[in-house]
C-alpha cells in the first residue's frame, strides 16, 4: 500500500514568515494530493487540492507544489497568521484507493 | 447547513459498554467513511461504505460494526468498549473517486 511521510511534526514560524510543510509518498500511481487544516475541536477542512497533472497550484496566501518524478509535495503558506496556527495533514490517493494520511504537522504562528 | 454532522460530540462511558454514534451527511456523496484519530493525531481509515456496500474494512476489531440504512447515513456501533477506544472519531463523505472528502466534527470517545 501507499506510505505518507510528512515533515516537520512541528513548525513554529513568526507572524508574516513564511511556513513549508514537506510530504513524500511511495505509490507512483497516486494522483490525487490534497490538504486538511485541522483546528482545535473541529474535523479536518480541506484547504487546498493538486492532481498530478498539474506542478503547482495557488489560492491566495496558500500554495502547493507537486514532484511527482521525485514522488514529494508541499504546501507554502506565505504571509502566515495567528489564525494558521493548527494541524495541517497531508494525503495521497490513486484513483479506487483509500486516502493515505501523512501523520501530520503542528504550525504555531506567534504573533 | 452542516454538511457532516456526527452525534454525539462527547460520549463518556464504562469499560464494557456498547454505544453508538450517528453520521448523516446532506452533500448528495454516494461515499462515507469512519477515521479513528488517536492521540498522536494519527488519522487512521476504518471503513468506508459506497451506496450503502461496504467496499473498505481495515485491521479493526469486529467489536466495531458499521450499519449504513442509507446512503446518507453512516452509523458506528461498538461493543464491549475497551480503553484503547479511546480516541475521536470522524465520519466524512465524498463524492468517489479523486475528489475531496469532507469531514464531520468528531466524537470524542472517553472510556473510564
Amino acid at each position: 500500500g501507499e506510505n505518507v511521510e510528512q515533515h516537520p511534526s512541528t513548525l513554529s514560524v513568526q507572524e508574516g514568515d513564511s511556513a513549508v510543510i514537506k510530504c513524500t509518498y511511495s505509490d507512483s500511481a497516486s494522483n490525487y494530493f490534497p490538504w486538511y487544516k485541522q483546528e482545535l475541536g473541529k474535523g479536518p477542512q480541506l484547504i487546498i487540492d493538486i492532481r498530478s497533472n498539474v506542478g503547482e497550484k495557488k489560492d491566495q496566501r496558500i500554495a502547493v507544489t507537486l514532484n511527482k518524478t521525485a514522488k514529494h509535495f508541499s504546501l507554502h503558506i506565505t504571509e502566515t497568521q495567528p489564525e494558521d496556527s493548527a494541524v495541517y495533514f497531508c494525503a495521497a490517493q490513486r484513483l479506487g484507493n483509500q486516502f493515505y494520511f501523512g501523520t501530520g504537522t503542528s504550525l504555531t504562528v506567534i504573533p | 447547513d452542516t454538511a457532516v454532522s456526527q452525534t454525539p460530540k462527547y460520549l463518556v462511558t464504562q469499560m464494557g459498554n456498547d454505544k453508538s454514534i450517528k453520521c448523516e451527511q446532506n452533500l448528495g456523496h454516494d461515499t462515507m467513511y469512519w477515521y479513528k484519530q488517536d492521540s498522536k493525531k494519527f488519522l487512521k481509515i476504518m471503513f468506508s461504505y459506497n451506496n450503502k456496500e461496504l467496499i473498505i474494512n481495515e485491521t479493526v476489531p469486529n467489536r466495531f460494526s458499521p450499519k449504513s440504512p442509507d446512503k446518507a447515513h453512516l452509523n458506528l456501533h461498538i461493543n464491549s468498549l475497551e480503553l484503547g477506544d479511546s480516541a475521536v472519531y470522524f465520519c466524512a463523505s465524498s463524492q468517489g473517486g479523486l475528489q475531496p472528502q469532507h469531514f464531520g466534527d468528531g466524537t470524542r470517545l472517553s472510556i473510564l
